[in-house]
């Protein structure tokens, strides 16, 4: 079984609808990401967790809510859904290192009409 | 501020031709750089960390370098399944545990 799993992992939705993208881990780790990626522009952080109690908003959160139901789960929400949130939508989980490297999962490719 | 920049954008190799993508970057204090390869509709797959200046590590056909100021991926006679996109990636500002991603390079090889 996968370390990381997204569910779901395709979504199709119409602007203004409330969309939320789950994700789960059994690595154990404490931290937890949020990433959106786009042609050409790679990786951008959306929200980021360093336990339950830590949420960190990450360059690019506007339009997006987060929450950290356990250490192993971790929510992202689109309130109101617009089309330039169309992306892959990756989450991650990073180990207790100080630069330890983070694990991603396989992604949701969301798209909103 | 800091800054990953990759290059070239796309490498299109014959299969056993040898070449090397750039990763270079801005970030003061660099307390690690990361590749990582990424298949069309996956998530990126962890690859190297590199740690410090002169560092080198290989993994069958790649080997990734470290300067102060740039990380080289080299792939050596690569074959078709070679081909995805690579990421390098950088801990930013004062907090650890986040990366900044460059944008990739996409490497394609012909059989």
């Amino acid at each position: 079984d996968a370390d990381v799993t997204q569910t779901p992992r395709n979504r199709i939705t119409k602007t203004g609808k409330r969309i939320m993208l789950e994700c789960s881990q059994t690595k154990g780790h404490d931290r937890m990401y949020w990433y959106r990626q786009d042609p050409g522009l790679g990786l951008r952080l959306i929200y980021y967790s360093f336990d339950v109690k830590d949420i960190n908003k990450g360059e690019i959160s506007d339009g997006y809510s987060v929450s950290r139901q356990a250490q192993a789960k971790f929510s992202l929400s689109l309130e109101s859904a617009i089309p330039n949130q169309t992306a892959l939508y990756f989450c991650a989980t990073g180990g207790q290192g100080l630069t330890d490297t983070q694990y991603f999962g396989p992604g949701t490719r969301l798209t909103v009409l | 501020e800091d800054q990953v920049t990759q290059s070239p954008e796309a490498l299109r190799l014959q299969e056993g031709e040898s070449s090397s993508l750039n990763c270079s970057y801005t970030v003061s204090g660099l307390r690690g750089l990361f590749w990582y390869r990424q298949d069309p509709g996956k998530g990126p797959e962890f690859l190297f960390t590199l740690y410090s200046a002169g560092e080198e590590k290989e993994k069958e056909r790649l080997k990734a370098t470290l300067t102060k100021k740039e990380s080289f991926l080299h792939i050596t006679a690569p074959k078709p399944e070679d081909s995805a996109t690579y990421l390098c990636a950088v801990p930013i500002g004062s907090n650890d545990y986040k990366l900044s991603f460059g944008a990739g390079t996409t490497v394609t090889v012909r059989a």
